[in-house]
């Protein structure tokens, strides 16, 4: 079974610039998560959906992030303009369902915003 | 908001030295409890997980986490490291019964010495 697919798996940008992560979760998962991971803290949840509706994004900063799942599959993530505090491993998970519990983890974007 | 606190940040072990991995959670109410496990260069993969039932979970390699209710942790444990096990660990706990957003503490690492 493939697993959770992410893509690039870094990117430098200068602060100001705009940025896009994409994830294509497991096949058949409905539920796709994006974490923001901040070296040395534990992931934190920006976004949730369930097929292509958000089921939270109480976490994401909204005035410029800003994520997509249009068909149901897979994802983009973008950040405009990025900020310095934006460095930080973008992480995309997937679940079965919305209550299935185990989140299956992409290996993950490395951006850092100079 | 729950709260997750892990309470070592890196935690170095001989081989064969038994290991344990402080979790305690901020939530009085019903929870999900998870271990995550980060080995180096690669992505976070569930290493075991406590639903209900029996408070002694056992998961993946050897490793098995208790859950105290009273003492509002989720302890995880191994009897004897191997080099192998030096990895990221993080303890994550859902909350409630309509939440499944996953709350990460900040993860401890583990540097087995051969």
């Amino acid at each position: 079974e493939a697993g959770v697919a992410q893509s690039p798996r870094y990117k430098i940008i200068e602060k100001r610039q705009s940025v896009a992560f994409w994830c294509n979760p497991i096949s058949g998962h409905a539920t796709l998560y994006w974490y923001q991971q901040i070296l040395g803290q534990g992931p934190k949840l920006l976004i949730q959906f369930q097929n292509n509706g958000v089921v939270d994004d109480s976490q994401l900063p909204k005035d410029r992030f800003s994520a997509e799942r249009l068909k149901g599959v897979d994802s983009t993530l973008k950040i405009q303009p990025a900020k310095l505090e934006d460095s930080a491993v973008y992480l995309c998970a997937s679940s079965l369902g919305h209550k299935t519990y185990e989140q299956y983890f992409g290996p993950g974007t490395r951006l850092t915003v100079t | 908001a729950q709260s997750v606190s892990q309470h070592n940040h890196h935690v170095i072990l001989s081989e064969a030295a038994s290991l344990e991995l402080g979790c305690n959670y901020s939530y009085g109410g019903t929870v999900n409890l998870f271990w995550y496990v980060q080995y180096p260069g690669q992505h976070l993969q569930l290493l075991l997980k406590y639903f209900s039932g029996d408070p002694l979970v056992k998961g993946i390699k050897g490793f098995e986490a208790e859950f105290i209710k009273s003492k509002f942790s989720f302890n995880l444990r191994k009897p004897s490291v191997q080099w192998s096990d030096t990895a990221e660990y993080f303890c994550a706990v859902i909350t409630g019964a309509g939440s499944y957003q996953l709350t990460f503490g900040k993860g401890t690492k583990l540097s087995v010495i051969p």
